[in-house]
């Protein structure tokens, strides 16, 4: 079975600086990864997503994440804060096969200092 | 044009109501999906339907009852409400079950008093 760990609960950074997001997944071939965005009241956005090729990809709103087969990780990361970035953000694993809907991490929520 | 709408996005009504939630997606997508999001933000996958037909159904009380009758439309009714119920129930779309991003619908917040 699929499963999402995001260890950080909650992070705060200030604007402008640089941030990152852990995420690691359990799955046994090769997964389809994502991170969304949810603003408060709001739904999910998605950011960015891996399915195949380059591990290293690029987002919405400056987001990039990096794949990491040998980690089982899919780290978020964005070079500056932005305070409209404060949310929270899931990461999740999809797959082709086996059971095929979403599984999300519990979420990492983001508070930005000005 | 929204992609994922559902209404409404709050609803409050007292233990033991039956109410429900309509979900509809102009995406042309042919999977759809009910999610829930708990108070501590867990987002679970509660059903998935593919081209009406049921795909996924996980371990939800009987009294959640989804029901597609085309495939842009999913609606969830959800019968005899406890106070457990009270979430934010969120429905989504994709054009292949899984593989694909997910496009989320604004969320319905039910609080059941």
């Amino acid at each position: 079975a699929q499963s999402v760990t995001q260890p950080d609960i909650h992070i705060t950074v200030s604007e402008g600086a640089s941030l990152e997001l852990r995420c690691n997944y359990s799955y046994g071939a090769t997964p389809y990864l994502f991170w969304y965005v949810q603003s408060p009241g709001q739904g999910l956005q998605l950011l960015l997503k891996y399915f195949s090729g380059d591990t290293l990809v690029q987002g919405i709103k400056g987001f990039e994440a990096e794949f990491k087969r040998s980690q089982s990780s899919f780290n978020l990361r964005k070079p500056s804060v932005h305070w409209s970035d404060a949310a929270e953000y899931f990461c999740a694993v999809g797959a082709l096969t086996g059971r095929r809907a979403l599984t999300f991490g519990s979420g990492t929520r983001l508070q930005v200092q000005p | 044009d929204t992609a994922v709408s559902q209404t409404p996005k709050y609803l409050v009504t007292q233990m033991g109501n039956d109410k429900s939630i309509k979900c509809e997606q102009n995406l042309g997508h042919d999977t759809m999906y009910w999610y829930k999001q708990d108070s501590k933000k867990f987002l679970k996958i509660m059903f998935s339907y593919n081209n009406k037909e049921l795909i996924i159904n996980e371990t939800v009380p009987n009294r959640f009852s989804p029901k597609s009758p085309d495939k842009a439309h999913l609606n969830l009714h959800i019968n005899s409400l406890e106070l457990g119920d009270s979430a934010v129930y969120f429905c989504a779309s994709s054009q292949v079950q899984g593989s694909t991003e997910a496009f989320f619908g604004q969320g319905t917040r039910l609080t059941v008093v």
